[in-house]
């Protein structure tokens, strides 16, 4: 059964610094992972969608990198903002006639000024 | 830019009473789903649609859950008798093909007394 697992859970830090959030999976047999990102109360917001067959994916200040063999998942933001203050999620998806979304637990990030 | 629109936001309900939860997709999407957050708890998947048929369900999508699309339009969660524990904010989501990125919507916020 697959398990995502997010860490930190929770990150506080000034603005301006580069942020590394990581997501891990048990299970290597994925077809795509998805970085979200969720508001206190709100939907999620696609970040950035890594196909198994890719390492990474940039928007913005945004990387995500995706080690499928070793079952890691990275997102790197650069010179954060107060704005970046959210819970980051990742999910994992196996494909093979199931496109379902298996979350993770969540990075509450939070960047003050 | 297009986006998943839910209604309502919010949604107060009595025990053993039916809810309708309603989301408009992406207008050329043609896979759609129900995922539901419990609070402090992760995202899980309820259900999957395609072609006016449900593709998936998890084990949380038992007898009392069901799905319709039932215009070009629409797409609906129905509760037939709601619990406690169903208590949560319900997602809906949609994405152009299966295994591509899964846009959510802002969600119901259910609470079942």
């Amino acid at each position: 059964k697959q398990e995502v697992t997010q860490i930190p859970a929770a990150l506080s830090v000034p603005e301006g610094e580069n942020l590394v959030l990581n997501c891990s999976f048990t299970d290597s047999a994925i077809y795509n992972l998805q970085w979200f990102r969720q508001d206190p109360g709100k939907g999620l917001t696609s970040l950035l969608l890594i196909q198994s067959s890719q390492r990474e994916q940039t928007s913005g200040r945004l990387n995500a990198s995706l080690d499928k063999s070793s079952g890691r998942s990275t997102l790197y933001i650069a010179a954060s903002q107060p704005g970046d203050s959210a819970t980051y999620l990742c999910a994992v998806s196996r494909g093979h006639n199931t496109d379902k979304l298996i979350f993770g637990t969540g990075t509450r990030l939070q960047v003050f000024p | 830019e297009p986006e998943v629109t839910q209604t309502p936001s919010h949604q107060v309900t009595q025990m053993g009473q039916e809810v309708i939860l309603r989301c408009v997709p992406i207008s050329n999407h043609l896979y759609f789903y129900w995922y539901r957050q419990i609070l402090g708890q992760k995202v899980e998947f309820l259900v999957s649609f395609y072609n006016n048929e449900i593709s998936e369900k998890s084990e949380i999508f038992d007898d009392q859950f069901s799905v319709e699309r039932p215009d070009g339009s629409n797409f609906t969660l129905k509760i037939r008798s709601t619990k406690l524990e169903d208590s949560a904010m319900y997602f809906c989501a949609s994405s152009a093909e299966t295994s591509q990125a899964q846009y959510f919507g802002p969600g119901t916020r259910l609470l079942v007394l």
